[in-house]
């Protein structure tokens, strides 16, 4: 039973290109979570989703950033135009339902932008 | 959700108990207190969870006081692979899991 997984591991951009990090929930889970850990800081909520639908978005930047979980396939966490400040680990979860006891969370994608 | 207070580090020799305390003094009835744990690099991974009572399973025990106003994680026997950032958070089932700097235990050998 695979856990939650995360592709690529590391991603290296440059400064105005677009990342795209894909995350695969645990079989049978339809809810995920998007967190980003900037260097020396803790874990900061960005996105919520349910599969087609955004439920919350309060920790997502305004600009440059979004997020999907279509019917089918991975969710998707998009960055546009990349600045250095982008630069973190960013971790994806997912669970069963809403009224969950605890996430399970993938390794991370580590974003650098040179 | 309610704010939790952490020591910002801590040392446990390894073999021994590991006692990471946690105040919560503004938590609400209908809040749990989830502990979680990043070990260097990774995701973080969730170790425990309680509303009133005590809890105790393979990885550790917690303790949460009669008043709900602090609790503590006990690592039994602590190995030098326990070393990690704990994270203690008080969440209502349903909102998001809200992440502070946690406790960096460094177990020595």
């Amino acid at each position: 039973n695979a856990g939650v997984m995360q592709n690529p591991r590391h991603l290296v951009r440059r400064r105005g290109q677009e990342a795209r990090l894909r995350c695969s929930p645990m079989k049978g889970h339809s809810h995920v979570y998007w967190y980003r850990q900037l260097p020396e800081e803790g874990l900061k909520f960005m996105v919520y989703l349910q599969k087609e639908n955004i439920i919350d978005e309060s920790g997502m930047p305004k600009e440059r950033f979004s997020a999907e979980f279509p019917k089918e396939g991975p969710s998707i966490l998009r960055i546009q135009q990349v600045v250095r400040g982008d630069s973190a680990a960013y971790f994806c979860a997912s669970s069963l339902d809403r009224e969950n006891y605890g996430y399970t969370f993938g390794s991370g994608t580590r974003l650098t932008v040179v | 959700d309610a704010k939790t207070t952490q020591p910002t580090s801590m040392d446990c020799a390894e073999g021994r108990a590991a006692n990471l305390p946690c105040n919560h003094s503004t938590i609400s009835g209908n809040e749990y207190v989830y502990w979680y744990r990043q070990i260097h690099s990774q995701g973080p991974q969730y170790i425990i969870h309680g509303l009133k009572n005590n809890e105790t399973n393979e990885m550790a025990s917690l303790i949460i006081t009669e008043d709900r106003k602090s609790s503590t994680l006990i690592l039994p026997h602590a190995t030098l692979r326990d070393t990690a950032v704990y994270y203690c958070i008080v969440r209502v089932h349903g909102n998001q899991f809200y992440f502070g700097t946690g406790t960096s235990l460094t177990v020595i050998p």
